[in-house]
């Protein structure tokens, strides 16, 4: 089984950064997913670490630490469109790619 | 664009009846595709996985006979929620992988019983 811990929320200012941390206990990592959920929307993929890091995309970056069950989703530049709520999903290998997911993280960006 | 499509999008109907919720995979071809359901507020929580041409694998506390998954081609899976009551009224969402693929989700079918 897996353990992944988000916080349930957080506030922002508009134009502002917000870390989102994930941590995870699985014993077949297989990488970890960062989604984005919009109110009875479905997810839609934000990024994918399975190697140590920080990957970058556009005002996204995700950064992982495999040895410490680690990961955080960075938003820059925060608009008002990025309050949604942010899924952290780790795959694990043995259990046939199959994801599970953290509760999510509600951010909430204020003007 | 989309590339995993969920048909229908919204469903209301009676207590009883049998609703079959269709995901398409449309650029390419899905080894395997995820059948999830989330309440308000609350994260997706996984009901099964779907292979092509083999039995759905549940998990733990979902009634297969209540759920049945038919994944009969690489392209596409059904769930059907069989003799539906208020309790099932939830969001179910489909999503799929293939080669090289990130999991990609359908647009969920949103479903209220009445």
């Amino acid at each position: 089984g897996q353990n992944i811990d988000q916080p349930t929320e957080m506030t922002a200012t508009e134009g502002a950064i917000v870390q989102i941390n994930c941590t995870y206990q699985t014993s077949g990592f297989n990488g970890l997913f960062w989604y984005q959920q919009h109110a009875g929307e479905a997810p839609t993929f934000l990024s994918y670490n399975v190697l140590d890091g920080l990957e970058e995309k556009g005002r996204f970056s995700s950064f992982l630490s495999r040895s410490k069950g680690y990961s955080y989703l960075l938003l820059k530049e925060l608009q008002m469109k990025d309050s949604a709520s942010y899924l952290c999903a780790v795959r694990e290998g043995a259990a046939g790619n199959k994801l599970t997911f953290g509760g999510g993280t509600r951010v909430l960006v204020k003007p | 664009g989309a590339v995993v499509s969920q048909h229908p999008s919204r469903v209301i109907c009676k207590s009883g009846t049998s609703v079959k919720i269709e995901c398409r995979s449309l650029d390419f071809q899905a080894t395997t595709m995820f059948w999830y359901r989330q309440f308000p507020k609350q994260s997706l929580m996984l009901m099964a996985t779907s292979n092509e041409g083999s039995k759905a694998t549940y998990e733990q506390g979902v009634e297969k006979d209540k759920f049945l998954i038919n994944h009969a081609s690489l392209t596409l899976s059904t769930l059907t929620v069989t003799s539906a009551h208020p309790e099932d009224s939830s969001f179910y969402i489909c999503s799929a992988i293939g080669p090289d693929q990130p999991q990609h989700f359908g647009d969920g079918t949103r479903l209220s019983i009445l």
